[in-house]
C-alpha cells in the first residue's frame, strides 16, 4: 500500500460543476498538506497549502484536511475549462518545502 | 528568466550511457530539490539540498544516481550506466529556506533511455 492514495481518474465534468478531489494517507506523522496543479508538459505549481487539520479557502478553491480520518479534499466551485489539468496531492511531516510525498494525480477535464 | 530553468528539456540516450541533467534555481532560493515523475504517476522525491550540502538524499534509488550543487546555486543530477527504467521526467524545484509552503518547479528534463 502506498503512503498516499489518490482517487483514480480521469474525471470529466461540465463547466460550472463543483469538483471534489480526494486523497487518503497512511502516515500519521504527516502535518503539511498541499495540492499542486500540473498542466500538460509543465512542472507542478502550488494551488493550496494547509497545516494540520482544518479548512482553507482561496477563491473558487477549498482545501479540507481531516487528520483523524487521514483524508484530504480539494473542492473546486464553478469549474472552468482553464481548470483542466492534473491535480496532485502532496504531504510532508517535516515541512511544506522539504521532502514531499505525492499522490499519483488525477486528470480533470472541464467541458465548455 | 525568473523561474527554475532545466536543461536539456529532452534527452535521448542509449542504455549504459552517462547522463547529466542541469537545474538553475530561482535566484536567492537556498533550497533545491530533485524529483522524478514517471508517466501517470506523481513526482517521487530524489534529493534535497540546503545550500551546497545534501540535506536528504534518501530518495536516490541506487548508487548510479548522484547530484551536486557545488556553489549553492546550479545543481547537476548525474546518472551513470543508464537503464531503460530510468526513463522519466526529472523535475527540479527550488524554495526559500523558510517554511513558506511553496516549491517552484521547473518544466523538467524528459529522459528516454533506449
Amino acid at each position: 500500500q502506498k503512503e498516499v492514495e489518490q482517487d483514480p481518474g480521469p474525471l470529466s465534468v461540465p463547466e460550472g460543476a463543483i469538483v471534489s478531489l480526494n486523497c487518503t494517507y497512511s502516515n500519521s506523522a504527516f502535518q503539511y498538506f498541499m495540492w499542486y496543479r500540473q498542466y500538460s508538459r509543465k512542472g507542478p505549481e502550488l494551488l493550496m497549502y494547509t497545516y494540520s487539520s482544518g479548512n482553507k479557502e482561496d477563491g473558487r478553491f477549498t482545501a479540507q484536511v481531516d487528520k483523524s480520518s487521514k483524508y484530504i479534499s480539494l473542492f473546486i466551485r464553478d469549474s472552468q475549462p482553464s481548470d483542466s489539468a492534473t491535480y496532485l496531492c502532496a504531504m510532508s511531516n517535516t515541512g511544506a518545502n522539504s521532502k514531499l510525498t505525492f499522490g499519483k494525480g488525477i486528470t480533470l477535464s472541464v467541458r465548455p | 528568466g525568473a523561474g527554475v530553468s532545466q536543461t536539456p528539456s529532452n534527452k535521448v540516450t542509449e542504455k549504459g550511457k552517462y547522463v547529466e541533467l542541469r537545474c538553475d534555481p530561482i535566484s536567492g532560493h537556498t533550497a533545491l530539490y530533485w524529483y522524478r515523475q514517471s508517466l501517470g504517476q506523481g513526482p517521487e522525491f530524489l534529493i534535497y539540498f540546503q545550500g551546497t550540502g545534501a540535506a536528504d538524499d534518501s530518495g536516490l534509488p541506487n548508487d548510479r544516481f548522484f547530484a551536486v550543487r557545488p556553489e549553492g546555486s546550479v545543481s547537476t543530477l548525474k546518472i551513470q550506466r543508464t537503464e531503460r527504467g530510468d526513463s522519466a521526467m526529472y523535475l527540479c524545484a527550488s524554495s526559500l529556506q523558510q517554511n513558506t509552503g511553496e516549491l517552484f518547479f521547473g518544466e523538467g528534463s524528459r529522459l528516454t533511455v533506449l
